[in-house]
């Protein structure tokens, strides 16, 4: 199946600095990939829909300064968390989706903020 | 918006019995119906999908069955194993539209 790539697996930061996570498509060309949030013993919460080559989607809630998201390629979607405060410590997952078929998830990311 | 609601949110059963994990969604146009996997630490992944055209899909020991009227639809898993213990999480979607997930059933398969 479709492989997708997510790095870095783990990050420590400390409060008030921005961390970037990169989300790859490695077989497949992806012109949308989406981002989710993963509290502990929770579910998935899409967080923006990153379009390639156009300003990404947010959810409801979201702040889009907050998180910032580039897809700058067909196969690379990047998000940003900028400002990172400990409260935004959590798993970040991305996925991509072969169109109409299913989504195929990266490792995702476990943030925390120190 | 899309709502999509996942019951039980906690599962336990001895290895051998059956499990059954019920999602209810709101959007009548949905029409792709992904069920995920998703053990500790890790990625999810898909382990069965039924699209709208179809009523009941099978795989092995796993069988998901979708009501479009009612619009509810369901995992069924036979013969559980202890390897079977995890988190499991049905979504909706229009066709390549954004996933939307239901809050996830832990399940725990006994020896």
């Amino acid at each position: 199946g479709a492989v997708v790539s997510q790095h870095p697996s783990r990050v420590i930061c400390k409060s008030g600095t921005s961390v970037k996570i990169e989300c790859r498509s490695l077989d497949f060309q992806a012109t949308t990939m989406f981002w989710y949030r993963q509290f502990p013993k929770q579910s998935l919460m899409l967080m923006a829909t990153s379009n390639e080559g156009s300003k990404a989607t947010y959810e409801q809630g979201v702040e889009k300064d907050k998180f910032l998201i580039n897809h700058a390629s067909l196969t690379l979607s990047t998000l940003t968390v900028t400002s990172a405060h400990p409260e935004d410590s959590s798993f970040y997952i991305c996925s991509a989706e072969l169109s109409g078929t299913e989504a195929f998830f990266g490792q995702g990311t476990r943030l925390t903020v120190v | 918006g899309e709502n999509v609601e996942q019951h039980p949110s906690t599962l336990s059963v001895q290895e051998g019995d059956s499990a059954v994990i019920k999602c209810t969604y709101s959007d009548s146009a949905s029409n792709y119906f992904p069920w995920y996997k998703q053990e500790l630490g890790k990625r999810p992944q898909l382990i069965i999908d039924i699209r709208s055209n179809v009523g009941e899909k099978k795989d092995q020991r796993i069988a998901v069955t979708l009501n479009k009227t009612a619009k509810h639809f369901s995992l069924h898993i036979t013969e559980t194993q202890p390897e079977d213990s995890a988190v499991y999480f049905c979504a909706a979607s229009k066709g390549t539209d954004k996933l939307i997930f239901g809050t996830g059933t832990r399940l725990q398969v006994f020896p």
